[in-house]
């Protein structure tokens, strides 16, 4: 069965230091990778996504993310972390398919805390 | 361009009480989609439409009814609520539904069932 794994409920950093949110998948096919971020009382906002190609994806607010077939695992990674990073993250898997639609499968999120 | 939109933003119910939920997208989205969110869970997929007059079940579907009269509206309906059902649910849009789409998430509907 298809799942995601997010193995840290919080992550702290201090600002200024780099950032690493984990994330592990287990899928039957190629995967394709996603990661959203929630800010309090609002909806989740697309970062990035890996679909194939360079390994290492760069998305929005300088956040980039490496896919490692290996290990299975699409680490979120920021090189220098702002306060405004802190939110909730949440990893995301899905199995292209031929059927109707594919459904994408979501990680339990992991509420990242950055302090001044 | 509003992107996704969802009333109501909060709601009380009463035990046995029904509601509905309406999402709009004005991005002419083929595909739309209804989850909850429950602290420590993540998302999970309630129910999703793959086009105008089409419904399809999620992974957790007991207990809600959707409809997809109109493209642009994704209706989620609780018949009789309960208080299980108490979470935060979120609406979502994607062009396609091919996996390589990014989906698009309105700001959700916080419900408490008393």
């Amino acid at each position: 069965a298809q799942s995601v794994a997010q193995p840290e409920d919080q992550v702290n950093v201090a600002e200024g230091n780099p950032l690493t949110v984990k994330c592990t998948y287990s899928v039957s096919g190629n995967p394709y990778l996603f990661w959203y971020v929630q800010y309090p009382n609002r909806g989740l906002q697309f970062l990035l996504k890996y679909i194939t190609g360079d390994n290492l994806v760069k998305g929005s607010y300088g956040f980039e993310a490496e896919f490692n077939k290996s290990q299975t695992s699409f680490h979120l990674k920021k090189p220098s972390a702002l306060v405004s990073d802190s939110a909730l993250y949440f990893c995301a898997v899905r199995v292209p398919s031929y059927s109707s639609a594919s459904k994408i499968i979501f990680g339990s999120g992991t509420r990242l805390s950055i302090r001044p | 361009n509003a992107g996704v939109t969802q009333t109501p933003k909060f709601r009380v119910l009463k035990t046995g009480q029904s509601m509905t939920l309406l999402c709009a997208q004005d991005m002419n989205h083929e595909y739309m989609y209804w989850y909850r969110q429950d602290p420590g869970m993540g998302l999970r997929l309630i129910h999703y439409s793959v086009g105008e007059g089409t419904t399809a079940k999620g992974e957790v579907p007991d207990g809600y009814n959707v409809s997809r009269l109109k493209k642009q509206n994704f209706l989620l309906g609780l018949e009789s609520a309960a208080p299980s059902q108490t979470s935060v649910y979120f609406c979502a849009s994607s062009e396609t539904s091919g996996g390589q789409e990014t989906q698009y998430f309105g700001p959700g509907t916080r419900l408490l069932v008393l």
